[in-house]
């Protein structure tokens, strides 16, 4: 069974730390996709990053960065220089190859809190 | 900007009531969800559409039930309010198929007196 794991239930850092919230995901399949979100306190969920099973380059896009390691089944999340504006709820989810894409596994979240 | 849309930002409903929780997306997706988030549980999959007219239950469908009659509007239905059903419902439409994210709504933070 599909499984997303985010141990780090809350987080405070003081701006300008880095910051790493890690996801630990379980699946059976070998073709799935990870993603990563960002709920601000707005509510509104926001798509940060897509990764597919067979890609494990890591990615950077300015002062994120994601390292994806199938190894450990692990796509953690780093955040470089944090701001308070980076001060949301952080969901990774995982996604298997399935018709109708109702196989959407979300993690229970990281309140990231960045103290000024 | 593609957007999903929830109709409402905030309700305040009396127990009992029937309450409407409405969701449009103009990204012509197949598919369309309900999820409910509460503080230390997660998102919950309440229902799911992958075409119009079509619903399947998700991990919590007890106490509501859902309306698709066309392909960008899917709503929520709750029966018979109750207190337990006090939470953010938020509404997420995606292409067919798992290889895609899903696009959200703002949410609707629903509270039955």
């Amino acid at each position: 069974a599909q499984k997303v794991t985010q141990a780090q239930t809350e987080i405070s850092v003081v701006e300008k730390e880095d910051v790493t919230l890690d996801c630990v995901y379980e699946t059976r399949d070998t073709t799935y996709y990870l993603f990563w979100y960002k709920q601000p306190p707005s509510g509104e969920l926001v798509f940060l990053i897509r990764r597919n099973s067979f890609d494990e380059q890591n990615e950077i896009s300015g002062r994120y960065s994601w390292n994806f390691q199938k190894s450990t089944s692990s796509f953690n999340f780093t955040i470089t220089a944090s701001q308070v504006v980076d001060s949301a709820v952080y969901f990774c989810a995982l996604s298997e190859i399935e018709n109708y894409g109702q196989n959407f596994v979300f993690g229970p979240g990281t309140r990231l809190s960045v103290l000024p | 900007d593609v957007k999903v849309t929830q109709s409402s930002r905030y309700l305040v409903k009396r127990t009992g009531e029937k309450v409407f929780l409405e969701c449009v997306q103009d990204m012509d997706h197949e598919n369309m969800f309900w999820y409910r988030q509460d503080p230390g549980l997660g998102l919950r999959l309440i229902y799911f559409s992958y075409d119009v007219k079509m619903k399947e239950k998700g991990d919590i469908p007890e106490g509501y039930s859902v309306s698709r009659e066309k392909k960008e509007r899917f709503s929520l239905i709750l029966e018979s309010a109750s207190t337990n059903q006090t939470s953010m419902y938020l509404c997420a439409s995606s292409l067919k198929g798992g290889a895609y994210g899903y696009t959200f709504g703002s949410g609707t933070r629903l509270t039955v007196v």
